[in-house]
């Protein structure tokens, strides 16, 4: 049972477009959700996050939309760059309860030169 | 700080040996997690440790799969007997305290069952 599903296994974008990443999930204790970036070959590294009293957080170009009636957050990369191309999952936490980090199955972005 | 430190990188061994993968978290941690990667369940919890406690191992596959935290420094998960299905990157994550705070992960053991 995943409780946090990411439901396009890949993307591609042109360089300088806008890059959105969704994300889907069931269990309503969530409170907590984070975006991880992973390139080959080395663990995955803290992108951007967000608490459920927001909808959104900025830092630099990743945005984060969180949709709590919806069960939906997304990732928006503006403007892309080759260097984003990465394999970006989705987690989500209870951080009340059991606290415990619920990843997604991830989405293979790559920004076209 | 060097960050969560996971060893050997990489494993082969052949069916049926006993495999011990190692996770040192970051100093001062208090949660421990072991994850495994696979393609089609992404990054799966296998087992979560609070102050060297373990918490949920709700995710460890069968039997063949235990994990130990004997100190705050170090933590260990083992496969006995290994199969080839076990092959895939495991993954050790350690986070600072409960609440608003992200997990660092190390760079992941690759682990090959022949």
């Amino acid at each position: 049972d995943q409780q946090v599903k990411q439901n396009s296994p890949s993307l591609s974008v042109q360089e300088g477009r806008i890059s959105i990443l969704n994300c889907d999930y069931t269990n309503s204790m969530f409170d907590y959700f984070l975006w991880y970036k992973k390139y080959p070959a080395e663990g995955p590294t803290f992108l951007i996050s967000i608490s459920s009293i927001k909808d959104k957080n900025e830092d630099g170009r990743f945005t984060v939309f969180l949709n709590k009636s919806a069960k939906h957050l997304s990732l928006h990369i503006v403007p892309s760059q080759p260097g984003d191309s990465a394999v970006y999952f989705c987690a989500a936490s209870e951080t009340s309860g059991t606290y415990k980090y619920i990843f997604g199955t991830g989405t293979r972005l790559k920004v076209l030169a | 700080d060097a960050g969560v430190i996971q060893s050997p990188r990489h494993e082969v061994t052949e069916m049926g040996q006993e495999v011990t993968l190692r996770c040192k978290p970051i100093s001062g941690h208090n949660s421990l997690f072991w994850y495994r990667q696979t393609m089609m369940r992404g990054l799966e919890l296998l087992i979560y440790f609070n102050n060297n406690v373990p918490i949920d191992d709700s995710g460890m596959p069968e039997d063949r799969f235990s994990a130990k935290m004997p100190n705050a420094s170090f933590s260990t998960l083992k496969i006995q007997p290994s199969e080839p299905r076990d092959s895939a990157v495991y993954f050790c994550a350690s986070s600072g305290r409960t609440g608003f705070t992200e997990a660092f992960f190390g760079q992941g053991t690759r682990l090959t069952v022949v």
